[in-house]
Formats: C-alpha cells, sequence, structure tokens
C-alpha cells in the first residue's frame, strides 16, 4: 500500500459544528502533515507530527485541533469554524522527518466548506 | 529555506517541450531542489530532485547550472494530462517539513 487515504472527499458543517478529518497511511511513515490549501493558492503547513508526537504547530488557531492515536492514522478535529476557513486539508506522510523533500505523500485531501 | 521564483503561469500546446525555470539565488551547498506537481482537487506528487548539472527520469528531466542558482523542469512532448500546477522546492535533505512557493500552473492547450 503506498497510498495515503482521507476521508471524507467532502464535508459541510456549519461555525457551531464538530467534525474531525481522518488521515490513514500503512506505509510505516513515522512523520505526518496537515497542510491547507486555499484556491489558486499553495499548500501551506499546519502540523508536523514526527513519531506520533506534535513537532510543529505553525501557529494554528486552536479550532483546528490535531491527533495521532498510533502511527498509521492522524486526525484533525474541528470546533467553531469561520466560513474563511473553507478549504482543501492535504495529509501527507513521510517516512521519517529530515529524510528528504522526495519523500512525501499527499492524500487527494478533505473539501472543507464552513456555512 | 531558499526563496524560489517561479513564472505564474505558462501555455503550451500537445506535443511540445515544456521548460519551467526556477530561480533560487540564495540556495545554500547543503540543499537540494526537488519538484513536485498538483492537479485540481488532489495532492501534489513528487516529480523529481536533484543536486547539480542534470537528472532524468520517466517523467520529466531536470537541469541545474553550475552556480545552482536557478533550474528548470523540462517536460517532454506534453498532453492534455500535464495541465497541473509544478511547485518547485529548494531546502536541505534534513529539512523536517516542506514549504511550498506560488508554483506555475501550466494549461497544455489541444
Amino acid at each position: 500500500d503506498t497510498e495515503v487515504t482521507q476521508t471524507p472527499k467532502h464535508l459541510v458543517m456549519g461555525m457551531t459544528n464538530k467534525k474531525s478529518l481522518k488521515c490513514e497511511q500503512h506505509m510505516g511513515h513515522r512523520a505526518m502533515y496537515w497542510y491547507k490549501q486555499k484556491a489558486k493558492k499553495p499548500p501551506e503547513l499546519m502540523f508536523v507530527y514526527s513519531y506520533e508526537k506534535l513537532s510543529i504547530n505553525e501557529s494554528v488557531p486552536s479550532r483546528f485541533s490535531p491527533e495521532c492515536p498510533n502511527s498509521s492514522l492522524l486526525n484533525l478535529h474541528l470546533h467553531a469554524l469561520q466560513p474563511e476557513d473553507s478549504a482543501l486539508y492535504l495529509c501527507a506522510s513521510s517516512q521519517a522527518p529530515g529524510q528528504g523533500a522526495d519523500g512525501y505523500t499527499f492524500g487527494s485531501g478533505t473539501r472543507l466548506t464552513v456555512v | 529555506l531558499a526563496k524560489t521564483t517561479q513564472p505564474i503561469s505558462m501555455d503550451s500546446y500537445e506535443g511540445q517541450e515544456v521548460n519551467i525555470t526556477c530561480s533560487h539565488n540564495n540556495i545554500a551547498t547543503n540543499d537540494y531542489i526537488t519538484w513536485y506537481q498538483q492537479f485540481p482537487s488532489q495532492g501534489p506528487r513528487f516529480i523529481i530532485q536533484g543536486y547539480k548539472t542534470k537528472v532524468t527520469n520517466e517523467v520529466a528531466s531536470l537541469f541545474i547550472p553550475a552556480d545552482r542558482k536557478s533550474s528548470t523542469l523540462s517536460l517532454p512532448r506534453v498532453s492534455l494530462s500535464d495541465t497541473a500546477v509544478y511547485y518547485c522546492l529548494v531546502g536541505e535533505r534534513r529539512d523536517d517539513k516542506i514549504i511550498f512557493g506560488k508554483g506555475t500552473r501550466l494549461h497544455i492547450l489541444p
């Protein structure tokens, strides 16, 4: 298995809702990442998990809460989002941190719309 | 992380060779140059990586001059399916994250 699987593919949520995005990989990768991508913009790094521990938080608002329950799974919990948080949320994994930019595998993303 | 500059967009025709140039004047000795491709509504996909001179794989070639202040991604005989955004990244192999620049939006015409 050489894929990163993200679910759901599409999500519409109200500003008072709580929802979660899920990311899964079975490549034995020990680094996992969340990126946010607005339309016609490059992906922006949000969080980095290294060996199931949060190693980088790029000053992301607390309404986004990441979780890494095990080495294969990465979640992004969403609460009290704003319409401007609507974007494509991408998950990625790599063998380990610091193994080079050629080793990242990205999922297809979750298209989030906040209404 | 060295800053990169790429053209915002390019148009080409099917069957042509497309060259996308990336400037990275502040590249450091330990930096590698990496290119990713992103189709609409998909995540980026690794294309090619190099340090100096020329690298070729089944998808593309990467040309890096001796001063390494720029690089050129070459796509041979493009098809409509090569329409995508192409990102040039510069950084050390030991970097624990990758940061995307603005990318080049390539549009292939029939």
